[in-house]
């Protein structure tokens, strides 16, 4: 089977910076990716990591540690609008085209 | 650019009543398609996928059905709703060609509160 897990909620200041993880288990993995949902809206894309290493896209970066089976979003110069839930998503070759998303973070910033 | 409907926007409906929720694809062709629910606060919960028409795979059992009369339109249905059918129902797609990146777009979401 497939797991996830990921904090249930993380509170930071306007202008900080926010550290997302997600740990998984799951069998053929394949990659990590990253989806944001703000309340009430249908989710978006973010990022998708397949190797090793850290992607960087503006202020969002991902990184994956498959050695580790854990996975990181991280959220720089924190905005208001950054506020929402951020979901991890694997990919496996177990159940090719379909994702397993996680419960998801919900990301409060305050003023 | 592509586009995906799903309509209604909100839905108010008894225990016992049928459900139908419809989910279309503008801008590409043989998507892959999904239906989730999301519960309040919860993840989402993958219920159907599909790689073409008539092509249904179901993920969890329950009571729903779901349908693929064309190409790019993609039906959930139940016959007689639950109390726990509620919830937050998404449609999206992928490209066919799917690569280990699967990048999904959701469309905008049906909330059915069941009474």
């Amino acid at each position: 089977g497939q797991s996830l897990e990921q904090p249930s909620e993380v509170t930071a200041v306007e202008g900080a910076i926010v550290q997302i993880n997600c740990t998984y288990q799951t069998s053929g993995f394949y990659g990590l990716s990253w989806y944001q949902q703000h309340d009430g809206g249908a989710p978006t894309f973010l990022s998708y990591n397949a190797l090793d290493g850290l992607e960087e896209t503006g202020r969002f970066s991902s990184f994956l540690s498959r050695s580790d089976s854990y996975g990181y979003l991280l959220l720089q110069e924190l905005q208001m609008k950054d506020s929402a839930s951020y979901f991890c998503a694997v990919m496996s070759r177990d159940s090719w085209g379909k994702l397993q998303f996680g419960a998801g973070t919900q990301v409060v910033v305050t003023p | 650019s592509q586009t995906i409907h799903q309509w209604p926007a909100t839905l108010v409906q008894p225990v016992g009543s049928p459900l139908s929720l419809e989910c279309t694809v503008e801008g590409t062709s043989n998507p892959n398609l999904y239906w989730y629910r999301q519960a309040a606060g919860r993840g989402l919960q993958l219920l159907f996928y599909s790689v073409g028409i008539g092509q249904i795979s179901s993920e969890v059992p329950q009571n729903l059905s779901a349908s693929r009369p064309q190409d790019r339109q993609f039906i959930l249905s139940s016959k007689k709703l639950l109390l726990s059918d509620s919830g937050f129902y998404l449609c999206a797609w992928s490209p066919i060609h799917t690569s280990s990146y699967n990048e999904q777009f959701f469309g905008p979401g049906t909330r059915l509160t069941v009474l």
